[in-house]
């Protein structure tokens, strides 16, 4: 079954640092979404992506978030400068339609720690 | 804006017994998606139903859409069951980002 695969799947870095959660959603898939979950929390949504630019994102999108699709199948995060509070299991999800949902399946996760 | 009620939140039962986890939304919805996390954080989907009934081994997932709510139910519950399921909904009608639950901790004893 076609799977979404995340990169790395732990990543601890230090405060201020740059990082890179890199992500390969499903290959026939059009649209692509990062959520994250702080230890405790619910999932929350931060940002979907499709036709090349972002569609939608969330308050906690800010200017230290972007993300890119590089290459026609790498779909990335990157984080600027991180704070203790970026700290959280991230998840990139990918779909192929915008209504129904269908075929929406999220990758494994990267656990990020900011020490 | 969509809002997500589970219950309960936590639940302990004996293995071999059936098991039922609840859901309900606010806003109507075109699907509504069951999740499974395990202790290492992972998220694996098991359901996406949008009516009716689906099935998947012993996992049952129904949606009644009149009263926006769903269900989950685990026949003959075993140990490996344990974790957390989350029910997840668009977060407006016709929207692709989803809207989560707190999630319901399950634990079956064996």
């Amino acid at each position: 079954e076609p799977e979404v695969t995340q990169t790395p799947s732990h990543q601890v870095t230090q405060m201020g640092q740059e990082v890179i959660l890199r992500c390969v959603p499903i290959s026939n898939h059009l649209y692509f979404y990062w959520y994250r979950q702080i230890l405790g929390q619910k999932v929350e949504f931060l940002v979907s992506f499709y036709n090349n630019e972002i569609s939608e994102k969330s308050e906690i999108f800010d200017d230290q978030f972007s993300v890119e699709r590089p290459d026609g199948s790498n779909f990335t995060l990157k984080i600027r400068s991180t704070k203790l509070e970026d700290s959280a299991m991230y998840f990139c999800a990918s779909s192929e339609a915008r209504t129904g949902g269908y075929g929406y399946t999220f990758g494994s996760g990267t656990r990020l720690t900011v020490v | 804006k969509n809002e997500v009620e589970q219950s309960p939140q936590n639940l302990t039962a004996q293995e071999g017994e059936f098991i039922t986890i609840n859901c309900s939304y606010s806003v109507g919805i075109s699907a509504l998606h069951w999740l499974q996390q395990h202790p290492g954080g992972g998220i694996v989907s098991l359901f996406m139903l949008s009516s009716g009934k689906k099935k998947h081994g012993r996992l049952i997932a129904t949606i009644n859409i009149q009263e926006k709510h769903s269900s989950l139910h685990i026949t003959a519950s075993h140990p490996r069951d344990s974790a957390v399921y989350i029910c997840a909904v668009p977060t407006n009608f016709g929207n692709e980002k989803l809207t989560f639950g707190t999630g319901t901790r399950l634990t079956i004893i064996p």
